[in-house]
């Protein structure tokens, strides 16, 4: 079974600064995706960044972006130019390409908690 | 513009209760889940669906029923209530896959924070 592992509960980082946040999975699927959630106070899930295994290059998005390495089964995010809006719980999640009954899921990190210092 | 609809957003029961959770999605999406969320530990999978007539357990699934009649509704039912229930509730939906695609990403409806005393 699928697993997804974030190994840094909380993280703090000054804002203007640059933070990378840690993701590790395990799986034994050669296709699958690959995202990044935001989760602020509100309680929203707000998607922040996804990555395509299929694809070698990393994916961008404005101040966000992963360092993808599927041999090592990692997918850390950075996040640069952190601002307070940034302050949130952030999650990692798995989902499978295949759509099968027993394969089609989406599974999510336990988290990190991100605040940042003004 | 709804997205997914999930109520109610507070619930309290008492330990035995029974009571659904909501949810409904105006996107035609095939995939639909439940989740709980519970501090340190992540989102966990409850029960899921392909799609309708289709449900299948997830991670947790002790104490949880789903159902899917239609595509748009996936209702969450406690049976009896339990203390250890207590949690964060969300319902997210998707496309099904059936190949490479972008649009695999999952919406959330706004949670539903159930306490059981």
């Amino acid at each position: 079974a699928q697993t997804v592992t974030q190994s840094q509960p909380e993280m703090s980082v000054q804002e203007a600064e640059t933070v990378t946040l840690s993701c590790t999975y395990d799986t034994s699927e050669s296709d699958y995706y690959l995202f990044w959630y935001k989760q602020p106070p509100s309680r929203q899930m707000i998607l922040v960044i996804r990555q395509e295994a299929y694809k070698q290059q990393n994916a961008t998005e404005n101040r966000f972006s992963v360092n993808f390495q599927k041999a090592a089964k990692s997918f850390s995010l950075k996040i640069s130019d952190s601002q307070l809006g940034d302050a949130a719980m952030y999650f990692c999640a798995y989902r499978s390409p295949i759509m099968k009954t027993s394969y089609d899921k989406v599974i999510f990190g336990p988290g990190t908690s991100l605040s940042v210092i003004p | 513009n709804a997205g997914v609809t999930q109520t109610p957003k507070f619930q309290v029961l008492k330990t035995g209760q029974s009571m659904t959770l909501q949810c409904a999605q105006d996107m035609n999406h095939e995939y639909m889940s439940w989740y709980r969320q519970d501090p340190g530990m992540g989102l966990r999978l409850i029960h899921y669906s392909v799609g309708a007539g289709i449900t299948d357990q997830g991670e947790v699934p002790n104490g949880y029923n789903v159902s899917r009649s239609t595509t748009e509704d996936f209702p969450l039912r406690l049976l009896s209530a339990a203390p250890s229930q207590t949690s964060v509730y969300f319902c997210a939906s998707s496309l099904g896959l059936a190949g490479p695609s972008m649009n695999t990403e999952a919406f959330f409806g706004q949670g539903t924070r159930l306490t059981v005393v």
